[in-house]
């Protein structure tokens, strides 16, 4: 069955520090993988998914199929990267169901 | 942001009482998503829609009913509320597979 762990409940760093937030997933398929952030008292928004290969706002992730992860990162951690973050698994090919992790709370201290 | 609002955005409800959630779309987008998110588990989906009067049942379904009449509207009914249904309830809208889904303000519903 498909799954998707994010082993850090809560991850506190610096300001300036270099951040890595974990992802595996468990999925027999292709993944399609994303991750979404949700800044206080703002909606859930995608912040990137693998298969555009972009950076935003810092922050990259490589999806790694034979470590089945997506860990997040950034080099240098900003006060406002403060929020929480979801790993998700799309499945279901055309439905584009979505499996989320259990999140991560960044806190970037000043 | 998407054209996507939910609406209540908070309920307090009593056990046993049914209630009745709406997620409406400006976007014309063919997929309407219910998710719940609880502490410990993320989000978690409950129904989802694939056109009109067209849906399907999610990992979290029992308790749970949707109906989608139009393209705008998809509705996320609680036909008998327990105290395991208190949770925040989000709404999403993609406009086909795996591309991104735009998530709504969210509901936050408690049953006493």
């Amino acid at each position: 069955a498909q799954r998707v762990t994010q082993p850090e409940k809560l991850l506190s760093v610096f300001k300036g520090a270099p951040v890595e937030l974990k992802c595996n997933y468990s999925y027999s398929g292709s993944p399609e993988l994303f991750w979404y952030v949700q800044y206080s008292r703002q909606r859930l928004q995608l912040l990137l998914r693998h298969i555009s290969r972009e950076s935003i706002k810092g922050f990259t992730a490589d999806l790694n199929k034979g470590e089945t992860s997506f860990h997040l990162k950034k080099p240098f951690a900003q006060e406002e990267d403060s929020a929480m973050y979801y790993c998700a698994l799309g499945y279901g090919g055309a439905t584009n169901k979505l499996i989320f992790g259990t999140g991560t709370l960044l806190a970037v201290q000043p | 942001d998407a054209g996507i609002t939910q609406s209540p955005r908070h309920k307090v409800t009593e056990t046993g009482t049914p209630v009745t959630l709406r997620c409406h779309q400006t976007e014309n987008h063919r997929y309407m998503y219910w998710y719940r998110q609880d502490p410990g588990h993320g989000l978690r989906l409950i129904h989802y829609s694939y056109g009109v009067k067209d849906t399907d049942k999610g990992e979290v379904s029992d308790g749970y009913s949707v109906s989608r009449s139009k393209t705008e509207d998809f509705l996320l009914t609680l036909e008998s509320a327990t105290s395991s249904q208190t949770s925040v309830y989000f709404c999403a809208i993609s406009p086909q597979g795996n591309t991104e889904a735009f998530f709504g303000q969210g509901t936050r519903l408690t049953v006493v």
